[in-house]
Protein backbone atom coordinates (compact mmCIF):
# COMPACT_ATOMS: atom_id res chain seq x y z
CA UNK A 1 0.00 0.00 0.00
CA UNK A 2 0.99 3.40 -0.73
CA UNK A 3 0.06 7.10 0.26
CA UNK A 4 1.07 10.54 0.41
CA UNK A 5 0.42 13.10 2.63
CA UNK A 6 0.61 17.04 1.69
CA UNK A 7 1.17 19.02 5.38
CA UNK A 8 -0.41 22.32 4.18
CA UNK A 9 -3.46 22.48 2.34
CA UNK A 10 -2.84 26.11 1.96
CA UNK A 11 0.32 28.32 1.52
CA UNK A 12 0.74 31.70 0.65
CA UNK A 13 4.16 33.77 -0.19
CA UNK A 14 5.20 36.67 -1.72
CA UNK A 15 6.62 37.11 -4.91
CA UNK A 16 10.38 36.90 -5.08
CA UNK A 17 10.41 34.86 -2.05
CA UNK A 18 10.98 31.05 -1.28
CA UNK A 19 8.48 28.42 -2.13
CA UNK A 20 8.47 25.26 0.37
CA UNK A 21 5.30 22.60 -0.02
CA UNK A 22 5.61 19.57 1.94
CA UNK A 23 5.26 16.12 1.52
CA UNK A 24 5.52 12.97 3.31
CA UNK A 25 5.16 9.50 1.79
CA UNK A 26 4.09 6.19 2.80
CA UNK A 27 5.22 2.77 0.63
CA UNK A 28 5.99 -0.92 0.90
CA UNK A 29 8.11 -0.59 -2.07
CA UNK A 30 10.75 1.26 -3.44
CA UNK A 31 8.16 4.41 -4.79
CA UNK A 32 8.10 6.44 -7.71
CA UNK A 33 7.32 9.81 -6.58
CA UNK A 34 6.12 12.95 -8.85
CA UNK A 35 4.97 16.81 -8.46
CA UNK A 36 1.61 17.59 -10.14
CA UNK A 37 0.35 21.38 -10.70
CA UNK A 38 -3.45 22.22 -11.61
CA UNK A 39 -3.88 25.29 -12.72
CA UNK A 40 -7.55 26.27 -12.67
CA UNK A 41 -9.80 25.53 -15.71
CA UNK A 42 -6.32 23.21 -16.93
CA UNK A 43 -5.44 19.94 -17.07
CA UNK A 44 -2.93 18.29 -14.86
CA UNK A 45 0.82 18.85 -15.62
CA UNK A 46 3.80 17.01 -14.49
CA UNK A 47 6.41 19.26 -12.71
CA UNK A 48 8.65 16.55 -11.96
CA UNK A 49 9.55 12.79 -11.01
CA UNK A 50 11.50 10.57 -9.06
CA UNK A 51 12.22 7.32 -9.89
CA UNK A 52 15.35 6.17 -7.96
CA UNK A 53 18.11 8.03 -10.27
CA UNK A 54 19.33 11.43 -8.11
CA UNK A 55 17.69 12.24 -5.35
CA UNK A 56 17.51 16.53 -6.13
CA UNK A 57 15.26 16.40 -8.82
CA UNK A 58 14.93 19.36 -11.04
CA UNK A 59 11.54 20.32 -12.79
CA UNK A 60 10.24 22.61 -15.08
CA UNK A 61 9.67 26.59 -13.81
CA UNK A 62 12.12 26.35 -11.65
CA UNK A 63 10.71 23.94 -9.10
CA UNK A 64 12.79 20.93 -7.59
CA UNK A 65 12.32 18.33 -5.38
CA UNK A 66 14.72 16.29 -2.91
CA UNK A 67 13.87 12.36 -2.05
CA UNK A 68 14.94 11.84 1.84
CA UNK A 69 14.43 8.07 2.85
CA UNK A 70 15.37 8.49 6.07
CA UNK A 71 12.27 11.11 6.50
CA UNK A 72 10.03 9.57 4.03
CA UNK A 73 10.05 13.19 2.42
CA UNK A 74 9.51 15.04 -0.87
CA UNK A 75 9.35 18.08 -0.54
CA UNK A 76 9.07 20.71 -3.32
CA UNK A 77 11.00 23.98 -3.59
CA UNK A 78 11.28 26.97 -5.99
CA UNK A 79 13.94 30.16 -4.59
CA UNK A 80 11.95 32.80 -6.11
CA UNK A 81 7.88 32.72 -6.37
CA UNK A 82 6.19 34.19 -9.41
CA UNK A 83 2.87 35.56 -10.03
CA UNK A 84 1.94 32.44 -12.36
CA UNK A 85 2.95 29.55 -9.76
CA UNK A 86 -0.15 30.30 -8.20
CA UNK A 87 -2.28 27.13 -8.42
CA UNK A 88 -3.08 23.97 -6.62
CA UNK A 89 0.15 21.21 -6.32
CA UNK A 90 -0.18 17.47 -5.67
CA UNK A 91 2.16 15.33 -4.43
CA UNK A 92 1.81 11.44 -6.56
CA UNK A 93 3.05 8.38 -5.84
CA UNK A 94 3.32 4.78 -7.17
CA UNK A 95 5.80 2.23 -6.75
CA UNK A 96 7.87 1.09 -10.14
CA UNK A 97 6.26 -0.71 -12.41
CA UNK A 98 2.71 0.29 -11.13
CA UNK A 99 0.58 2.32 -13.02
CA UNK A 100 -1.74 3.47 -10.82
CA UNK A 101 -1.04 6.73 -9.27
CA UNK A 102 -1.91 7.59 -5.69
CA UNK A 103 -2.59 11.61 -5.11
CA UNK A 104 -2.17 14.10 -2.26
CA UNK A 105 -4.92 15.90 -0.69
CA UNK A 106 -3.13 19.01 -2.67
CA UNK A 107 -1.52 22.57 -1.60
CA UNK A 108 -2.84 25.01 -3.01
CA UNK A 109 -0.59 27.90 -3.69
CA UNK A 110 -1.22 31.50 -3.22
CA UNK A 111 1.01 34.07 -4.61
CA UNK A 112 0.83 38.04 -3.03
CA UNK A 113 1.91 40.94 -5.29
CA UNK B 1 0.48 17.82 -31.10
CA UNK B 2 -3.05 17.52 -29.32
CA UNK B 3 -3.30 16.76 -26.54
CA UNK B 4 -5.92 13.86 -24.02
CA UNK B 5 -9.39 15.27 -25.18
CA UNK B 6 -12.48 14.69 -23.15
CA UNK B 7 -16.05 15.18 -24.04
CA UNK B 8 -18.34 16.85 -22.59
CA UNK B 9 -16.64 19.16 -20.26
CA UNK B 10 -19.92 19.80 -18.09
CA UNK B 11 -22.84 16.95 -17.99
CA UNK B 12 -25.49 17.95 -15.29
CA UNK B 13 -28.18 15.12 -15.07
CA UNK B 14 -30.61 13.98 -12.46
CA UNK B 15 -30.22 11.13 -10.19
CA UNK B 16 -31.16 7.71 -11.50
CA UNK B 17 -29.61 8.59 -14.94
CA UNK B 18 -27.79 7.05 -17.02
CA UNK B 19 -24.38 8.86 -18.00
CA UNK B 20 -21.28 8.46 -20.79
CA UNK B 21 -18.23 10.34 -20.82
CA UNK B 22 -16.15 10.06 -23.55
CA UNK B 23 -12.03 10.22 -23.34
CA UNK B 24 -9.52 10.87 -26.73
CA UNK B 25 -5.77 10.08 -25.62
CA UNK B 26 -3.11 10.96 -27.36
CA UNK B 27 -2.47 8.88 -30.23
CA UNK B 28 -0.28 6.32 -30.25
CA UNK B 29 -0.67 6.08 -26.45
CA UNK B 30 -1.72 2.21 -25.64
CA UNK B 31 -1.84 2.82 -21.50
CA UNK B 32 -5.45 4.97 -20.66
CA UNK B 33 -6.17 5.68 -17.10
CA UNK B 34 -9.69 7.47 -15.28
CA UNK B 35 -9.37 9.17 -12.36
CA UNK B 36 -12.07 10.85 -10.39
CA UNK B 37 -11.93 14.45 -8.09
CA UNK B 38 -13.95 15.14 -5.92
CA UNK B 39 -14.41 18.56 -4.68
CA UNK B 40 -11.29 20.02 -2.35
CA UNK B 41 -9.66 16.43 -3.12
CA UNK B 42 -6.98 14.68 -5.05
CA UNK B 43 -7.67 12.49 -8.12
CA UNK B 44 -8.20 9.04 -7.43
CA UNK B 45 -7.70 5.70 -9.43
CA UNK B 46 -10.57 4.29 -10.90
CA UNK B 47 -9.48 1.98 -13.97
CA UNK B 48 -6.23 1.38 -16.16
CA UNK B 49 -6.29 0.41 -20.23
CA UNK B 50 -3.49 -1.70 -21.39
CA UNK B 51 -4.85 -1.32 -25.43
CA UNK B 52 -8.21 -2.98 -25.21
CA UNK B 53 -8.33 -4.76 -22.18
CA UNK B 54 -8.47 -3.54 -18.25
CA UNK B 55 -5.74 -4.37 -16.86
CA UNK B 56 -6.87 -3.10 -13.10
CA UNK B 57 -10.33 -1.89 -12.45
CA UNK B 58 -9.90 -2.26 -8.17
CA UNK B 59 -10.68 1.83 -8.21
CA UNK B 60 -14.02 0.85 -9.71
CA UNK B 61 -16.77 2.13 -6.35
CA UNK B 62 -18.96 -0.15 -7.05
CA UNK B 63 -20.91 -1.87 -10.47
CA UNK B 64 -22.81 0.88 -11.77
CA UNK B 65 -19.17 1.99 -12.94
CA UNK B 66 -18.09 0.53 -16.10
CA UNK B 67 -15.89 1.36 -18.59
CA UNK B 68 -14.59 0.23 -22.42
CA UNK B 69 -12.06 0.75 -24.54
CA UNK B 70 -13.08 -1.51 -27.69
CA UNK B 71 -10.50 -0.81 -30.31
CA UNK B 72 -7.43 0.21 -28.00
CA UNK B 73 -8.10 4.35 -28.58
CA UNK B 74 -11.39 5.82 -27.24
CA UNK B 75 -12.39 5.55 -23.99
CA UNK B 76 -16.11 5.47 -22.65
CA UNK B 77 -16.91 5.83 -19.02
CA UNK B 78 -20.24 4.64 -17.98
CA UNK B 79 -22.30 5.26 -14.80
CA UNK B 80 -25.82 3.67 -14.40
CA UNK B 81 -28.43 4.77 -12.23
CA UNK B 82 -26.48 8.01 -10.84
CA UNK B 83 -26.19 9.24 -7.45
CA UNK B 84 -25.91 13.04 -6.19
CA UNK B 85 -22.56 11.49 -4.34
CA UNK B 86 -21.07 10.94 -8.12
CA UNK B 87 -20.38 14.29 -8.93
CA UNK B 88 -17.05 15.13 -9.41
CA UNK B 89 -14.64 15.41 -12.31
CA UNK B 90 -13.78 12.47 -13.78
CA UNK B 91 -10.50 12.53 -15.45
CA UNK B 92 -8.52 10.81 -18.44
CA UNK B 93 -4.59 10.65 -18.83
CA UNK B 94 -2.45 8.39 -21.27
CA UNK B 95 0.42 7.13 -21.59
CA UNK B 96 3.33 5.24 -23.69
CA UNK B 97 3.25 1.74 -22.68
CA UNK B 98 4.75 0.99 -19.03
CA UNK B 99 7.73 -0.54 -18.05
CA UNK B 100 8.83 -2.19 -14.97
CA UNK B 101 11.67 -0.20 -14.92
CA UNK B 102 11.16 2.77 -15.60
CA UNK B 103 7.82 5.15 -15.55
CA UNK B 104 6.27 6.61 -18.69
CA UNK B 105 4.43 9.98 -17.62
CA UNK B 106 0.60 9.90 -18.14
CA UNK B 107 -1.07 12.98 -19.50
CA UNK B 108 -4.07 14.40 -18.57
CA UNK B 109 -6.76 15.40 -20.54
CA UNK B 110 -8.79 18.77 -18.97
CA UNK B 111 -11.86 15.96 -17.17
CA UNK B 112 -15.25 16.30 -17.57
CA UNK B 113 -17.61 17.72 -14.64
CA UNK B 114 -20.22 15.94 -13.87
CA UNK B 115 -23.12 17.45 -11.45
CA UNK B 116 -25.98 14.92 -10.35
CA UNK B 117 -29.22 16.78 -9.03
Amino acid sequence: AQSVTQLDSHVSVSEGTPVLLRCNYSSSYSPSLFWYVQHPNKGLQLLLKYTSAATLVKGINGFEAEFKKSETSFHLTKPSAHMSDAAEYFCVVSAIGNEKLTFGTGTRLTIIP
Amino acid sequence: GAGVSQTPSNKVTEKGKYVELRCDPISGHTALYWYRQSLGQGPEFLIYFQGTGAADDSGLPNDRFFAVRPEGSVSTLKIQRTERGDSAVYLCASSLSPRDDSYNEQFFGPGTRLTVL
